[in-house]
């Protein structure tokens, strides 16, 4: 079975653009979380869909959105990029409030 | 909101020495996963927790989770260097399910 796959891995933008990544979970999963982990403030949690929809959400401004296709992919998109939002970008599936896959990550340098 | 607090942040052991860490919850948990995250990695599954006063043993961890299900520890015993990384916990609870994260602790293990 593959794992959970992210796109791009690496990415450098500058101030005020926007972005989107995007996260493939692993085939028969519903729910992918995202998270964004910086050195000093360690892993925090973004949001989570199933089956389409948001089900949990975390403390980040409205910048930060994302949604869930019918395939189950998600796409994360951050507007407006700021300097604090450099960050390791991570993205996880799993099949229903279980064992979470993370993907390797995307690097977000925002210069 | 619900939190989930972990303590410590950071613990530094010496080699073969025992570690253990704590999340704590203000509400009842449904259930309790735990990962752990080597330095320069994705955060790696361990192991989840759904009964009241649930232990789980793998090696030389130990998991448990509370009789009242609003905290639970993992417990290494005689720490290796291979030990090291952030162990995070990440929990489901409350009335609506919601995903909480616990802060993660940092063990370094000194040879």
């Amino acid at each position: 079975k593959a794992g959970v796959t992210q796109t791009p891995r690496y990415l450098i933008k500058t101030r005020g653009q926007q972005v989107t990544l995007s996260c493939s979970p692993i085939s028969g999963h519903r729910s992918v979380s995202w998270y964004q982990q910086t050195p000093g403030q360690g892993l925090q949690f973004l949001f989570e869909y199933f089956s389409e929809t948001q089900r949990n959400k975390g403390n980040f401004p409205g910048r930060f959105s994302g949604r869930q296709f019918s395939n189950s992919r998600s796409e994360m998109n951050v507007s407006t990029l700021e300097l604090g939002d450099s960050a390791l970008y991570l993205c996880a599936s799993s099949t229903n409030y279980n064992e979470q896959f993370f993907g390797p990550g995307t690097r977000l340098t925002v210069l | 909101g619900q939190q989930v607090m972990q303590i410590p942040q950071y613990q530094h052991v010496q080699e073969g020495e025992d570690f253990t860490t704590y999340c704590n919850s203000s509400t009842t948990l449904s259930n309790i996963q735990w990962y752990k995250q080597r330095p320069g990695g994705h955060p790696v599954f361990l192991i989840q927790l759904v009964k009241s006063g649930e232990v789980k043993k793998q090696k030389r961890l130990t998991f448990q989770f509370g009789e009242a299900k609003k905290n639970s520890s993992l417990h290494i015993t005689a720490t290796q260097t291979t030990d090291v990384g952030t162990y995070f916990c990440v929990a489901y609870g409350g009335a609506t399910n919601k995903l909480i994260f616990g802060t993660g602790t940092l063990l370094a293990v000194q040879p």
